[in-house]
């Protein structure tokens, strides 16, 4: 079946240093892809998304382009602050929208 | 427009109990589905309900039940709680199954079986 795969946190990085969370996803046909944040306390909030292959989903200074070729969907930002501290979820909906399918989430917590 | 709600936020129960947890979707939104995260097997599909009828349901036991109203709004009941049903519940919505748009959440449930 479908699934994503996503990198083992936890990210610590310094305030306004670059970041890449790695995922890649199987699946069959043509998913949307997502990447959601979880703060401490709260629901998923969506960050950015992409339905097509090629597709740049972008939101608050994240990016992540849709590449069929390596089946990838990495998310990345050029200069992380202090409230970025938080579990991100990378993402898939197959075609039919079913449902979503979720990595297992990687903490990011960066200090000042 | 007000996000989608769920209530209770919090939950404690006892073991061999059962629950009801409820879920108001983003008004105008048809479609509720509803997700389990746990520490160890993260986030996973329970079921989706769209005009009242359960349209998709993932792989979880048959304690886990749901349905939904006319308003859409949406109700999951576990029976015969374990110790293992300890975790957050989240609710989401969109306007139809159809839609390819994403899946709005709401703050979720914590409920804890004792």
């Amino acid at each position: 079946g479908d699934s994503v795969t996503q990198m083992e946190g936890p990210v610590t990085l310094s305030e306004e240093a670059f970041l890449t969370i790695n995922c890649t996803y199987t699946a069959t046909g043509y998913p949307s892809l997502f990447w959601y944040v979880q703060y401490p306390g709260e629901g998923l909030q969506l960050l950015l998304k992409a339905t097509k292959a090629d597709d740049k989903g972008s939101n608050k200074g994240f990016e992540a382009t849709y590449r069929k070729e390596t089946t990838s969907f990495h998310l990345e930002k050029g200069s992380v602050q202090v409230s970025d501290s938080a579990v991100y979820f990378c993402a898939l909906s197959d075609q039919g929208f079913q449902k979503l399918v979720f990595g297992t989430g990687t903490r990011l917590l960066v200090s000042p | 427009k007000a996000g989608v709600t769920q209530t209770p936020r919090y939950l404690i129960k006892t073991r061999g109990q059962q629950v009801t947890l409820s879920c108001s979707p983003i008004s105008g939104h048809r479609s509720v589905s509803w997700y389990q995260q746990t520490p160890g097997q993260g986030l996973q599909f329970l079921f989706e309900y769209f005009s009242e009828t359960q349209r998709n349901k993932g792989n979880f036991p048959g304690r886990f039940s749901g349905r939904q109203f006319s308003n859409s709004r949406s109700e999951m009941n576990v029976s015969t709680l374990e110790l293992g049903d300890s975790a957050l519940y989240l609710c989401a919505s969109r306007p139809t199954p159809a839609d390819r748009v994403e899946q709005y959440f709401g703050p979720g449930t914590r409920l804890t079986v004792t």
